[in-house]
């Protein structure tokens, strides 16, 4: 079966540029989550959606950063304009929300480098 | 607030040994869950093991099992016949059982040696 899919794996961008992360998550998956590691800060949320409607997204740091889910299958995560402070691994991840603590499954994440 | 913390930022064990990797939680949810994830050096996040908060037993998946002590508000992992290829970052997070985000710990990494 396959996994959360995301592309790119690498990106390297200059700063103030355009930057589309792209998610496909578990077939039958009604959750999507977008989280950001860094050394600094770890793993943190960055948005949350549940049946294709955004539900949590507080952890979005700025406008610069959008995120939409299209349909039940692909989701984007956009920064725009990216800054060198936005370098990061972003992951996707997928559950099946069933009412309880359901375990989120983790694409291979992108890796950010903004110069 | 929900807080995970593991206390150990490295941890080293031999191999076939078993380890304990520590963590606690904090939450004022009545109901919840604790996962632990391994991420390797090569970057992805595997899922390793789950504890309902309601769940009387200890999960095991393995050679994983997960040591709950509800009151002490203790989810820790341990590892039994440790092998070169558990060398990883190991995290501890939590969930609602609404649904939701899941919080992280810091993680700890560990080291089998040959």
């Amino acid at each position: 079966d396959a996994g959360v899919i995301q592309s790119p794996r690498h990106e390297v961008t200059e700063m103030g540029q355009e930057v589309t992360l792209r998610c496909k998550p578990i077939s039958g998956h009604n959750s999507l989550f977008w989280y950001r590691q860094t050394m600094m800060r770890g793993l943190e949320l960055l948005i949350y959606f549940n049946n294709n409607v955004p539900i949590d997204d507080s952890g979005m740091p700025e406008d610069r950063f959008s995120a939409k889910m299209p349909n039940a299958s692909f989701s984007t995560l956009k920064i725009q304009p990216s800054e060198p402070r936005d370098s990061a691994v972003y992951f996707c991840a997928s559950s099946l929300e069933q009412g309880s603590a359901d375990t989120q499954y983790f694409g291979p994440g992108t890796r950010l480098t903004v110069l | 607030a929900q807080k995970i913390t593991q206390t150990q930022p490295g941890m080293f064990v031999q191999e076939k040994e078993a380890v304990t990797l520590d963590c606690t939680y904090d939450t004022s949810d009545p109901s919840y869950g604790l996962f632990w994830y391994k991420q390797p050096s090569s970057g992805e996040m595997i899922f390793l093991i789950y504890q309902g908060s309601y769940d009387q037993q200890n999960a095991t998946e393995g050679r994983y099992s997960l040591n709950f002590q509800k009151a002490r508000k203790s989810a820790n992992l341990v590892i039994s016949a440790s092998q070169l290829g558990d060398s990883a970052m190991y995290f501890c997070a939590m969930g609602r059982n609404q649904g939701g985000k899941l919080i992280f710990g810091q993680g700890t990494e560990l080291s089998v040696k040959p």
